[in-house]
């Protein structure tokens, strides 16, 4: 029983356009909501997250937006550079917790190939 | 600032045996959590230690065991391994006293099992 969704395993982007990437999840107890991002040979890297309470949070060439009645989520790079490419992984977790006692709950990833 | 680090980085095991990975928490960070990430999967949550005791558990077998010491680091120790413990194992850290803080992970531990 997957608790969080990322549907689609990869995604091609020409370089300096937009990237969407989307993650939807099940479980009505998630209020927190992160985004990493995974080089090969390396760990996830934390890139943006979002609380519940909000439906926008922006950093830089990142915004992630939070549809609460949907339960989706999605990730907004523009524009997309080369260096994007990577595998980035949605995660979610109870109590505005960035990995607490519940840990948190990751997707499947989506594998972003910026093509120049 | 030094961030999370794991070692080995890889290790082979045959199936029955017993292994131990090793993590050092970033500093100033007193929570050390693990995670299993098997091949085309996301990472899932083993455990998480603070205070040197385990404070929260995902949906792994007792043969999954760990240790946190004093200066924040940490063991992940897997008894009688089986073929299916072959993956990446992420070992991350957090403050503690920080809500909302995200995880920090390190580079990881490959584990083959044969």
């Amino acid at each position: 029983d997957q608790q969080v969704k990322q549907n689609s395993p990869s995604l091609s982007v020409q370089e300096g356009r937009i990237s969407i990437l989307n993650c939807d999840y099940t479980n009505s107890m998630f209020d927190y909501f992160l985004w990493y991002k995974k080089y090969p040979a390396e760990g996830p890297t934390f890139l943006i997250s979002i609380s519940s309470i909000k439906d926008k949070n922006e950093d830089g060439r990142f915004t992630v937006f939070l549809n609460k009645s949907a339960k989706h989520l999605s990730l907004h790079i523009v524009p997309s550079q080369p260096g994007d490419s990577a595998v980035y992984f949605c995660a979610a977790s109870a109590m505005y917790s960035g990995g607490g006692a519940d840990g948190l709950t990751f997707g499947k990833g989506t594998h972003l190939i910026i093509q120049p | 600032e030094t961030g999370v680090t794991q070692s080995p980085t890889h290790l082979i095991k045959t199936r029955g045996q017993q292994v131990t990975l090793r993590c050092s928490s970033q500093s100033g960070h007193n929570t050390v959590s693990w995670y299993q990430q098997a091949l085309g999967q996301g990472p899932q949550f083993i455990f998480q230690y603070y205070r040197e005791e385990e404070n929260g558990r995902g949906n792994f077998p007792p043969r999954f065991s760990g240790l946190q010491f004093p200066n924040y680091s940490s063991e992940l120790n897997v008894n009688a391994l089986e073929l299916d413990d072959s993956a990446l194992y992420l070992c991350a850290s957090s403050p503690q006293d920080r809500i909302n803080s995200p995880l920090h992970f390190g580079n990881g531990t490959r584990l083959t099992v044969t």
